[in-house]
């Protein structure tokens, strides 16, 4: 398996304008969670999805930020209009959702630089 | 307060030495805990991870719980410079499938 593919790797963009990132879960795992790190406030998660529906937003930060899971194999991250704050790197990850012993395997994240 | 602290270092050591990571939590409610490892540019992966108070070895790596004072650690033995990376503890939530992480600790072992 490839792994948890994420993209682009890198994007700068100017604020204001929309930032799209995209994530393909590893195949057969039915949680998907979208995190942001920074050097300030470390790993926070954003959102996770079980089975493509959305159970847990309340790290969304702002309406800014949307996330989306069309299918068991595709997931995006937007944020309309981007703001300087928002550069991160944002990783999504997946996992099997064993119950207690819930292993997250992680992209190589998307590092987003607003200007 | 925040569920889980860490503190961020940076923590250079030379090689060969034992290192001590640390880590704190305030949900009494966590039961497992985990450890993940992320290289410079990299996303976290898991190194090790325990569901019991005491200690749990593999190789090089030793995690101990102490739950009476909400503290976790992890000790390095013999060192080496590929373990210059940044160590995050994660406690599970038992009620749910999300991880709470730290922020981390940014080790450096020096040649």
């Amino acid at each position: 398996d490839a792994g948890v593919i994420q993209s682009p790797r890198h994007e700068v963009t100017e604020m204001g304008q929309e930032v799209t990132l995209r994530c393909k879960p590893i195949s057969g795992h039915d949680y998907l969670f979208w995190y942001r790190q920074t050097m300030m406030r470390g790993l926070e998660l954003l959102i996770y999805f079980n089975n493509n529906v959305p159970i847990d937003d309340s790290g969304m930060p702002e309406d800014r930020f949307s996330a989306k899971m069309p299918n068991a194999s595709f997931s995006t991250l937007k944020i309309q209009p981007s703001e300087p704050r928002d550069s991160a790197v944002y990783f999504c990850a997946s996992s099997q959702g064993l119950r207690g012993a819930n292993v997250l395997t992680f992209g190589a994240g998307s590092r987003l630089t607003v200007l | 307060q925040k569920e889980v602290e860490q503190d961020p270092g940076p923590l250079s050591v030379p090689e060969g030495a034992i290192v001590s990571l640390n880590c704190t939590y305030s949900n009494s409610a966590f039961q497992y805990f985990m450890w993940y490892r992320q290289y410079s540019r990299k996303g976290p992966e898991l190194l090790m991870y325990t569901y019991s108070s005491g200690n749990k070895e593999d190789g090089r790596f030793t995690a101990q719980v102490d739950k009476s004072s909400k503290y976790i650690s992890l000790f390095i033995r013999d060192s080496q410079p590929s373990d210059s990376a940044t160590y995050l503890c994660a406690p599970p939530d038992f009620g749910n499938e999300k991880l709470t992480f730290g922020t981390g600790t940014r080790l450096t072992i020096i040649p």
